[in-house]
């Protein structure tokens, strides 16, 4: 089975803060994603990569970055957290050619 | 650009009813996939099928059935005798062939099944 896990389920951070949320994937997938939950919009694509050092921006980028080091980790950075980031964070992965992302359990963040 | 629809936010059933989750899509794209997810309680979307737009066939595995009409541009899914179990958020997703790698996912529709 895959598992993509993420690195932490709940995280309270002050507005202001640089947060690091990762995502580790144990497939060998060449693509991860970040996407962001929230009521009502489902879900929203912040960056992808499809390769280590590779990114491309998705629907919502602005205030995000990421970084993909090594090919089993994609990290979310917001480098000056704000409350309108509050929100639930998924990390996906996916064969390079393969159409289904299998998901992590998800981040919660609260930005106070 | 592509849309997903999913105009039921949340439905509420009692076990054994049947219940279906309606998905309407856009995009222009003559070629491009559709998928169903589930997000239980726990928080990970769970991957329940992709179709692509050349097989209009409709599918079943178990107690779910997918009807895919490419006439209405939709993708509806269907329980069948509904379980508690079943309660979850419920996602129907786009791709596009040759798009970038990512999904356009409905906006959800919460499922409750009452014992």
């Amino acid at each position: 089975d895959v598992k993509v896990t993420q690195s932490s389920r709940y995280l309270v951070k002050r507005t202001g803060e640089k947060v690091f949320l990762e995502c580790v994937q144990d497939m060998d997938h060449e693509n991860m994603f970040w996407y962001r939950q929230d009521p009502g919009l489902g879900l929203r694509l912040i960056y992808f990569s499809y390769d280590v050092k590779m990114k491309e921006k998705g629907d919502i980028p602005e205030g995000y970055s990421v970084s993909r080091e090594k090919k089993e980790r994609f990290s979310l950075i917001l480098e000056s957290a704000s409350t309108n980031q509050t929100s639930m964070y998924l990390c996906a992965s996916s064969l390079l050619h393969h159409y289904e992302q299998y998901f992590g359990p998800g981040t919660r963040l609260t930005v106070t | 650009a592509q849309k997903v629809t999913q105009a039921q936010t949340e439905i509420s059933v009692v076990e054994k009813e049947d219940v279906t989750l309606d998905c309407v899509y856009e995009t222009r794209d003559t070629t491009y996939y559709l998928f169903w997810y589930k997000q239980p309680p726990s928080g990970e979307l769970v991957f329940l099928i992709r179709r692509n737009s050349f097989d209009e066939q409709n599918e079943i595995s178990g107690r779910y059935s997918w009807n895919f009409q490419k006439s209405t541009s939709s993708f509806n899914f269907t329980i069948t005798a509904s379980q508690v179990v079943d309660s979850a958020v419920y996602f129907c997703a786009l791709r596009v062939s040759g798009s970038a790698r990512q999904l356009t996912f409905g906006s959800g529709t919460q499922l409750t099944v009452l014992p």
